[in-house]
């Protein structure tokens, strides 16, 4: 079955620094690609997503690129807020928005 | 639309117990799904359904886990006998799953501690 990666597991930004985080998957069918954040106390919500004929989507501070041949896609942030701490999860997906199997999560704490 | 509504938000109950979980999904999605949270093992899809049919209940840990959707407003999941082991976030969400929309829309969560 599919297997999603995520590194790293926390990340520390000053306010205003960009910033990255990774995934990694293993079926090479996977075909979506989404990204929640999920703040203290509530649930994940998306926050952008990918499919996979389309290699990069950016929607205003936040980006996301997707690398097929090396089944990997990663999350950019730039001009990083304090409302932007939280945790963040990759997730791949081999039909189209079911099979949501869910990276470990990544510890974003920006610095004011 | 008021999202997907879980209730109870907070469950604690003894080893042994019965324990039922409600999900409402957002109206007009297709789609239903169970995920359970623990620092441990993370997000993990338990059961999905479609159009109130379960697909795939690959992810239910055992037989104590069981998950119904009687109509296309309402969904549980129960635990019988629950145990300790079973202590964690469980969050209900749902998507339209049509159109090429698939965003999944989790609710708050019941986090449920058996003690």
């Amino acid at each position: 079955g599919e297997n999603v990666e995520q590194h790293p597991s926390t990340l520390s930004v000053q306010e205003g620094d960009s910033a990255v985080i990774k995934c990694t998957y293993s079926d090479s069918a996977s075909n979506y690609f989404p990204w929640y954040k999920q703040e203290l106390g509530k649930g994940p919500q998306l926050i952008i997503d990918i499919r996979s004929n389309v290699g990069e989507k950016k929607d205003q501070r936040i980006a996301v690129t997707l690398n097929k041949t090396a089944k990997h896609f990663s999350l950019h942030i730039t001009e990083t807020q304090p409302e932007d701490s939280a945790v963040y999860f990759c997730a791949a997906s081999n039909n189209y928005g079911q099979n949501f199997v869910f990276g470990p999560g990544t510890r974003l704490s920006v610095l004011p | 639309d008021a999202g997907v509504i879980q209730s109870p938000r907070h469950e604690v109950t003894e080893m042994g117990q019965e324990v039922t979980l409600r999900c409402k999904p957002i109206s007009g999605h297709d789609y239903l799904f169970w995920y359970r949270q623990t620092m441990m093992r993370g997000l993990e899809l338990l059961i999905y359904f479609n159009n109130n049919v379960p697909i795939d209940d690959s992810g239910m840990p055992e037989d104590r886990f069981s998950a119904k959707m009687p109509n296309a407003s309402f969904s549980t999941l129960k635990i019988q006998p629950s145990e300790p082991r079973d202590s964690a976030v469980y969050f209900c969400a749902s998507s339209l799953g049509v159109g090429g929309s698939y965003e999944q829309y989790f609710g708050p969560g019941t986090r449920l501690t058996v003690t």
